[in-house]
């Protein structure tokens, strides 16, 4: 079964309102929890890592005050678009390690379709 | 810089037919490769990994080939079915805390 929850699957806002993602590890803690954005057709791009109880790591590129992450609890971050533009329309995902060994897999969430109008 | 290489970029094969995709990569402290299966609208769910100290994982009909001083592997897919038909991302790990993900390969599987 799912071992990441993210919601909402699908969210449709007009230009200049914030939007917030939930992304959720259900049954097991997670420390850290990873934000990845994906363009049609395209490979994901990691855009932060999110840490519980402390800032989250952007990648470079990343516009740290549009994409805001908080990460408050040991098993829910939130992502949250602000001022959404229309180029902001894509697929976010988040996604989070089940253990902390070295070869722990990640596991992703089902991803949030967002469309800006 | 692309920390893994993935090709074909897109595969069709006829049903049984026998995919192959293959990733490359530089980092040679990379230390956990996993595969990742990915269908239109969903987050990509693990399918197989290999860890360096193996040349081979086979799990059902999706095996992966691992060669280690040519610091490439890929994923074979046995009597490939319409069902299999999606998006194949490899990525590579290091220490378990970043992932570098290749471009995807878009397979489809001919009835």
């Amino acid at each position: 079964g799912a071992v990441v929850s993210q919601h909402p699957s699908r969210v449709i806002c007009k230009s200049g309102t914030s939007v917030k993602i939930e992304c959720r590890s259900l049954d097991f803690q997670a420390t850290t929890m990873f934000w990845y954005r994906q363009f049609p057709k395209q490979s994901l791009m990691l855009m932060a890592t999110s840490n519980e109880g402390s800032k989250a790591t952007y990648e470079q590129g990343v516009e740290k005050d549009k994409f805001l992450i908080n990460h408050a609890s040991l098993t829910l971050s939130t992502l949250t678009v602000t001022s959404a533009h229309p180029e902001d329309s894509s697929f976010y995902i988040c996604s989070a390690n089940l253990g902390q060994s070295y070869n722990s897999p990640l596991h992703f969430g089902n991803g949030t379709r967002l469309t800006v109008t | 810089q692309q920390q893994v290489k993935q090709s074909p970029q897109s595969l069709i094969v006829q049903k049984g037919g026998i995919p192959i995709i293959n990733c490359a990569y530089e980092n040679t402290a990379f230390d956990y490769f996993p595969w990742y299966q990915q269908f239109p609208g969903k987050g990509p769910a693990l399918l197989i990994a290999i860890r360096p100290d193996v040349s081979e994982k086979k799990e059902g009909r999706f095996t992966i080939s691992f060669n280690k001083s040519a610091k490439q592997f890929s994923l074979h897919i046995m009597d490939s079915q319409p069902g299999d038909s999606a998006t194949y991302f490899c990525a590579a790990s290091l220490t378990g805390n970043q992932f570098y993900f290749g471009t995807g390969t878009s397979l489809t599987v001919i009835p």
